[in-house]
């Protein structure tokens, strides 16, 4: 099984400034396919469900804004939001979808 | 655009079988290009995959759930559902269902989630 690993388990950062995780899987996720990496990124805020933001390691999803970047290769991916929102308080997880069975990080949690 | 309900009893005995149901509207359950999720979250911990069914029936569990999970699918009612065997304390969760689509080449991660429903096992 694909297991990923995130860091740090939590960080609090000042609003306007810089926010990185990271994501590390147990293997690399390329899918041979498409030539993509299987990497997604969320976003889960109190008393809702997760939020996909990125895939395919760094594609976001329709909607989000382009301060969230995902990216990386092989075995190691970020996720940064360059200038943090007061809105972005919340917990995020990296999930790899490139075998079954699937699997997410821990999370982290992010502060301000 | 697909939307997911989650329904069943919030409370469980433990060495019962926890049984829930997703039922889909927006979308056909018998599509092709769909497969459906189910997704686990202890109160203050992070989230758990645990499993996935497609129409044709093929399921896929997480390795250490297997021996205790079941997913099935019921087209007519446009439902798929999940049973945990033998559950203890530590199935007490918050359990989503979620879908994710095929290309026929390649995979999405999940991106539509049912609001999700509080599990507890308790005596």
């Amino acid at each position: 099984d694909v297991v990923v690993t995130q860091s740090p388990d939590s960080l609090a950062v000042s609003l306007g400034e810089r926010a990185t995780i990271n994501c590390k899987s147990s293997q690399s996720v390329l899918y041979s396919a498409n030539n993509k990496y299987n990497l997604a990124w969320y976003q889960q805020k109190p008393g809702q469900p997760p939020k996909l933001l990125i895939y395919w390691a760094s594609t976001r999803e329709s909607g989000v804004p382009d301060r969230f970047i995902g990216s990386g290769s092989e075995t190691d991916f970020t996720l940064t939001i360059s200038s943090l929102q007061a809105e972005d308080v919340a917990v995020y997880y990296c999930q790899q979808y490139y075998s079954a069975p699937r699997a997410f990080g821990q999370g982290t949690k992010v502060e301000i | 655009q697909v939307q997911l309900q989650e329904s069943g009893p919030g409370l469980v005995k433990p060495s019962q079988t926890l049984s829930l149901t997703c039922t889909v509207s927006g979308g056909s359950i018998s599509s092709d290009n769909y497969y459906w999720s189910w997704i686990r979250q202890p109160a203050g911990k992070g989230l758990e995959w645990i499993g996935r069914i497609h129409t044709s029936g093929t399921t896929y569990y997480k390795s250490s759930l297997k021996s205790r999970v079941t997913i099935s699918i019921d087209t007519s009612k446009n439902q798929f559902s999940l049973k945990v065997s033998s559950v203890t304390a530590a199935d007490t969760a918050v359990y989503y269902c979620a879908s994710f689509t095929t290309s026929g080449t390649y995979f999405r991660p999940e991106d539509y989630w049912g609001r999700g429903t509080l599990v507890t096992v308790s005596s």
